[in-house]
């Protein structure tokens, strides 16, 4: 098991509202990255957070939006929710300058 | 901009034989490559990467993989495949900061 740790680990949303998914990073991690992986798809990156900055972003848009906080924490917020949002949505830790990335076991969204 | 492909929705193979599960990937630059394993309901659990040296990387729970170039490929083998190896395998590329990872390949090791 890895040290991180996402919280909850399911949840059902109403189409058009919010939702606030949270990552607690390893210990000593100090860069956390959301990804999105719908039904029989590979991951996709949502965005990078390192010293509580957004870092990078892949291709989603803005109402997907997050916070890094000094402990490292994040949280992954998703506004006006649509029924393509349901996925699995992870969340990986790592240090800045190390390769390999360790995953949580992800928080499984579904949009009604 | 960068993109990975596993060719293979699904590999079958009988319990005792070696497997392979076949990576290619585009990416401009000297790639850091990786595989992870996603077993049912679970979050991504990271096998082995290759990021410079030895074209052989040898990884988690007996896994290896072949790095070549030329053929822009990481193929992932076990020269002898166990049941709880069956789950959804993952190869990834990372060009800079964030994870480009392929459609999986759905692995079976039959009894």
């Amino acid at each position: 098991e890895t040290g991180v740790t996402q919280s909850p680990t399911h949840l059902i949303k109403t189409r058009g509202q919010q939702v606030t998914l949270r990552c607690s990073s390893q210990s000593g991690h100090n860069t956390v990255s959301w990804y999105q992986q719908a039904l029989g798809q590979g991951p996709q990156f949502i965005f990078q957070y390192y010293r509580e900055e957004e870092n990078g972003r892949g291709n989603f848009p803005p109402r997907f939006s997050g916070l890094q906080f000094p402990n490292y924490s994040s949280e992954l917020n998703v506004n006006a929710l649509e029924l393509d949002d349901s996925a699995l949505y992870l969340c990986a830790s790592s240090s800045r300058g190390d390769t390999e990335a360790f995953f949580g076991q992800g928080t499984r969204l579904t949009v009604v | 901009a960068q993109s990975v492909a596993q060719p293979e929705d699904q590999v079958n193979v009988a319990e005792g034989n070696p497997l392979t599960v076949k990576c290619t990937y585009s990416v401009s630059g000297n790639p850091y490559l990786f595989w992870y394993v996603q077993y049912p309901n679970r979050g991504l659990q990271f096998l082995l990467k290759y990021i410079t040296g030895d074209n052989l990387v040898k990884g988690s729970y007996g896994f290896e993989a072949e790095f070549n170039k030329s053929q822009t490929s990481f193929h992932l083998k076990k020269p002898s495949a166990l049941v709880s190896d069956s789950a959804l395998y993952f190869c990834a590329v990372r060009p800079l900061w964030e994870l480009t990872f392929g459609s999986g390949t759905q692995l079976t090791v039959l009894p």
